[in-house]
């Protein structure tokens, strides 16, 4: 299993501003994903962070509006930029298991945004 | 492209009613199929998984068996609890053309009165 500490667990951001997340895991991981789950709906991917490259975009996101780094194989960071009250959901860091459990994917407990 | 259709909630039920949580997906391949849970105030967790036809997956009482057939998923219990009240997620991931990610059904939201 993997264990993964996410932080801040909630902000309240004014319109323009950024907000960047952190995910620590206890082990290393090839790769972090990072989701997000707006009111009421169900998760959305928005990429896929490996270590040592740029990460992989879902459409509809963009490096500019979500810049990712990874640098090393415990930790990332999400950065949401030039918030808007669009913006206001939960955003989740994931990792994937190892070995048997290499199909599952293990998740923080999220960060709550709002966006006034 | 691949994707996840759940039933949609919210699922309200008595305590000891059977549950069914219906799931359908569209993949290329041959996708590993999952449930997450989400308790509120919580995060997300894996409930069971099937990674091949036919495969039954199980957990705290919860079934669901891969039905390639029907492209099913469904979410079963024989006999809820308070204590199931969640939103359940069913997901798929290693399709043809997914690369490993998950991807989610819209979420239902199980509410279980005492």
């Amino acid at each position: 299993s993997a264990v993964i500490s996410q932080k801040p667990s909630r902000d309240i951001c004014q319109r323009g501003t950024s907000l960047t997340i952190q995910c620590q895991v206890d082990s290393q991981v090839t790769m972090m994903f990072w989701y997000r789950q707006q009111p009421g709906q169900s998760l959305t991917l928005i990429a896929t962070a490996n270590q040592g490259s740029e990460a992989t975009y879902e459409s509809g996101f963009v490096i500019d509006k979500f810049p990712i780094s990874r640098p090393n194989l415990t930790f990332s960071t999400l950065t949401v930029s030039n918030l808007s009250p669009e913006d206001s959901s939960i955003y989740l860091c994931s990792v994937r298991g190892t070995g048997a459990a290499n199909e599952k994917l293990f998740f923080g407990s999220g960060t709550q945004l709002s966006v006034l | 492209g691949d994707s996840v259709t759940q039933m949609e909630g919210p699922v309200t039920l008595s305590e000891e009613a059977f549950l069914t949580i219906n799931c359908t997906y569209t993949a290329t391949g041959y996708p590993s199929l999952f449930w997450y849970v989400q308790y509120p105030g919580e995060g997300l967790q894996l409930l069971l998984k099937a990674t091949k036809a036919d495969d039954k997956g199980s957990n705290k009482g919860f079934e669901a068996t891969y039905r390639k057939e029907t492209t099913s998923f469904h979410l079963e219990k024989g006999s809820v609890q308070v204590s199931d009240s969640a939103v359940y997620f069913c997901a798929l991931t290693g399709g043809s053309g997914n690369t490993g990610k998950l991807i989610f059904g819209q979420g239902t939201t199980l509410q279980v009165k005492p």
